[in-house]
């Protein structure tokens, strides 16, 4: 299972964009990058999935470099309401992802 | 939007006492999970279900907690004999497939607080 590395907290500012990076450097090449969203006290939330270079979808981007030891996760334009635990799980499929312990994303008015 | 649903919200047992927690995953999932988070850390993989077996189990997933899919609709998870460590919220979530391409989104439920005393 590929460890993966986060910083444990961020602050930010609405209106601001915030990247979130994560380290994997031993990720193998059949795993895929996935970001997760956990408000408090609900269940974590499905983000965005990647593989290699850049995907985009209405809620954030993932860029991946070509050697894919590392991720970063980039919301636009921050509101208060993503306040929230950011995880980055790395796997090939359900059975091999495991949550670390995130990234707590602070947005401050 | 279709969404899982778990019941109770919230469970007080005393130790030593069974529990089972209840889940309704989304209709044509076909992948069932348990998770556990206890309160400050992080999200604990507990067990993976697929076609009425166990795929994957964790460490934490020893012989004092069992699932079952009694029917077409509930996946619950029980834990025979609670202890004190058992106190956590449990979640559960669902995902439409099991492919060995890539991972399926899992669709998590609003999760049990489980308060053992």
């Amino acid at each position: 299972l590929a460890k993966t590395t986060q910083p444990i907290s961020m602050d930010s500012y609405e209106g601001q964009e915030v990247n979130i990076t994560c380290s994997h450097n031993n990720i193998a090449t059949n795993d895929y990058i996935t970001w997760y969203q956990q408000f408090p006290s609900q269940g974590p939330r499905f983000i965005i999935q990647g593989y290699k270079t850049k995907v985009t979808n209405e809620v954030a981007s993932l860029f991946i470099p070509a050697d894919r030891k590392s991720s970063t996760l980039s919301l636009p334009r921050v509101s208060l309401s993503d306040t929230a635990v950011y995880y980055c799980l790395v796997g090939a499929n359900n059975n091999d992802m495991r949550f670390g312990a995130g990234t707590r994303l602070t947005v401050k008015p | 939007e279709p969404e899982v649903t778990q019941t109770p919200s919230h469970q007080v047992t005393q130790m030593g006492q069974e529990v089972i927690l209840r889940c309704v995953p989304i209709s044509n999932h076909l992948y069932f999970y348990w998770y556990r988070q206890i309160l400050g850390q992080k999200v604990e993989f507990l067990v993976s279900f697929y076609n009425n077996e166990i795929s994957e189990k964790s460490e934490i997933f020893d012989d004092q907690f069992s699932v079952e899919r009694p029917d077409g609709s509930n996946f619950t998870l029980k834990i025979r004999s609670t202890k004190l460590e058992d106190s956590a919220m449990y979640f559960c979530a669902s995902s439409e497939a099991y492919s060995g391409a890539r991972p399926y989104e899992q669709y998590f439920g609003p999760g049990t607080r489980l308060t053992v005393t």
